[in-house]
């Protein structure tokens, strides 16, 4: 069964460095998706993607914060210069249609 | 804004017996999405079940079922006969359009099912 990737599973960084997640979505999947999900806390939405380009987007989605669609398969999430509060499993999604969200396995990002 | 609640941070349960998680939503729309999500240790987000608000009959998914109840805003998941690979924290979450949806999650409920 198709399946949502994501790498790095974990990723260490210092502050104010620049860090990207990689995600692999399914394959046919039409709109994209970031949550993130701080330790302890709920599930938050960070932003969607869709033709190429962000349909919304939640106040946690800053000018620190971009995304990209860069070869037809990739969906990155690009942090400009990481704070310790972006520390977080962060959580890719695809969608094919009206239908569900399929999430990756996530990427924990932790900032030092 | 939408909002969800999950009035139970914590719940156990014997193996073999059934559990409800409890949720509650906050929406002006009329037609809408819900979902119930399980996060394992493993901490991949798995679809457990989904229901369409415009349905009247309550989605169902092998061991587990939901109760709908659209006026009280009510969506409850029943675990029936569980099983130790339910342990799990239990999301529920609400998505108003079906093409974007982006979602909004409750807290969650942290599960433990017991041997």
């Amino acid at each position: 069964e198709p399946e949502v990737t994501q790498t790095p599973s974990h990723q260490v960084t210092q502050m104010g460095q620049e860090v990207i997640l990689r995600c692999v979505p399914i394959s046919n999947h039409l709109y994209f998706y970031w949550y993130r999900q701080i330790l302890g806390q709920k599930v938050e939405f960070l932003v969607s993607f869709y033709n190429n380009e962000i349909s919304e987007k939640s106040e946690i989605f800053d000018d620190q914060f971009s995304v990209e669609r860069p070869d037809g398969s990739n969906f990155t999430l690009k942090i400009r210069s990481t704070k310790l509060e972006d520390s977080a499993m962060y959580f890719c999604a695809s969608m094919k249609d009206s239908d569900t969200q399929y999430f990756g396995p996530g990427t924990r990002l932790t900032v030092l | 804004a939408q909002t969800v609640t999950q009035s139970q941070p914590e719940m156990s349960v014997q193996e073999a017996e059934t559990v409800t998680l409890s949720c509650t939503y906050d929406t002006s729309e009329s037609n809408y999405y819900l979902f119930w999500y399980k996060q394992p240790p493993s901490r991949q987000m798995i679809l457990v079940i989904r229901q369409e608000a415009y349905k009247q009959q309550n989605a169902t998914e092998n061991r587990f079922s939901v109760n709908f109840q659209k006026a009280a805003k009510s969506f409850s998941l029943k675990i029936s006969d569980s099983q130790l690979g339910d342990t799990a924290m239990y999301f529920c979450a609400f998505a108003k359009q079906p093409f974007s949806q982006n979602f909004v999650f409750g807290p969650g409920t942290r599960l433990s099912v017991l041997p």
